[in-house]
């Protein structure tokens, strides 16, 4: 199947510093990554949907001066929270999605982000 | 506007049979998935209906009905690492998922 990595898989980082988070399609190309934040015990909730080689699009509330996507290649895509706060601290999803008939969306493993 | 509707938790014994419903309404459809979600860690694929009926796989089988906007996820012979949380997500026209807020399972011995 399909497999998706994110790294790193944890990271604590001080108030104000920039993290950067990279997700990786390693056996197929994905013509769309998404990024996804999750708090404790809540649902997913989709921060941005980028398309590679184009900007990407953020949904409403989502500072897109804040959280920096970029998604240079068919296999990578970053998200980078810059100036941390405590309230960033959360677990950050992305998926994948290639060309497959169901169009389905392949996670990572998560990376949690905890700002001090 | 576009909305999953699912129960918040759910609990069931070991061995026994589970049903957790979704009700949805999508900008378009282009299918409904079902997720697995363990504590601390990242939805896992388990089940893609995009025509009405019944997908067996396995102990686990989803069900689609279009006209009536609903799906469910069915557990057979539970067992105790079944305890997670179980995402419905609808895919809209622009082939987006839209999730629902996830039901908790909670298996009991």
């Amino acid at each position: 199947g399909a497999v998706v990595s994110q790294h790193p898989s944890w990271v604590i980082c001080k108030s104000g510093t920039s993290v950067k988070i990279e997700c990786r399609s390693l056996d197929f190309q994905a013509t769309t990554m998404f990024w996804y934040r999750q708090f404790p015990k809540q649902s997913l909730m989709l921060m941005a949907t980028s398309n590679e080689g184009s900007k990407a699009t953020y949904e409403q509330g989502v500072e897109k001066d804040k959280f920096l996507i970029n998604h240079a290649s068919l296999t990578l895509s970053t998200l980078t929270v810059t100036s941390a706060h405590p309230e960033d601290s959360s677990f950050y999803i992305c998926s994948a999605r290639g060309t497959s008939e169901t169009n389905e969306q392949y996670f990572g493993p998560g990376t949690r982000l905890t700002v001090t | 506007g576009q909305n999953i509707d699912q129960p918040t938790e759910m609990t069931a014994t070991e061995g026994a049979i589970v049903q957790i419903n979704c009700t949805y309404q999508t900008s378009g459809f282009n299918g409904l998935f079902w997720y697995q979600q363990h504590a601390g860690e990242a939805p896992t694929f388990l089940s893609y209906n995009v025509l009405d009926g019944l997908e067996e796989k396995g102990r686990f089988s989803s069900f689609l009905s279009r006209s009536k906007g609903y799906s469910y996820l069915l557990l057979k012979e539970l067992q105790m690492k079944d305890s997670a949380s179980y995402l419905c997500a609808g895919m809209d026209s622009n082939y987006q998922l839209i999730w629902g807020a996830g039901t908790k399972l909670i298996i009991k011995p």
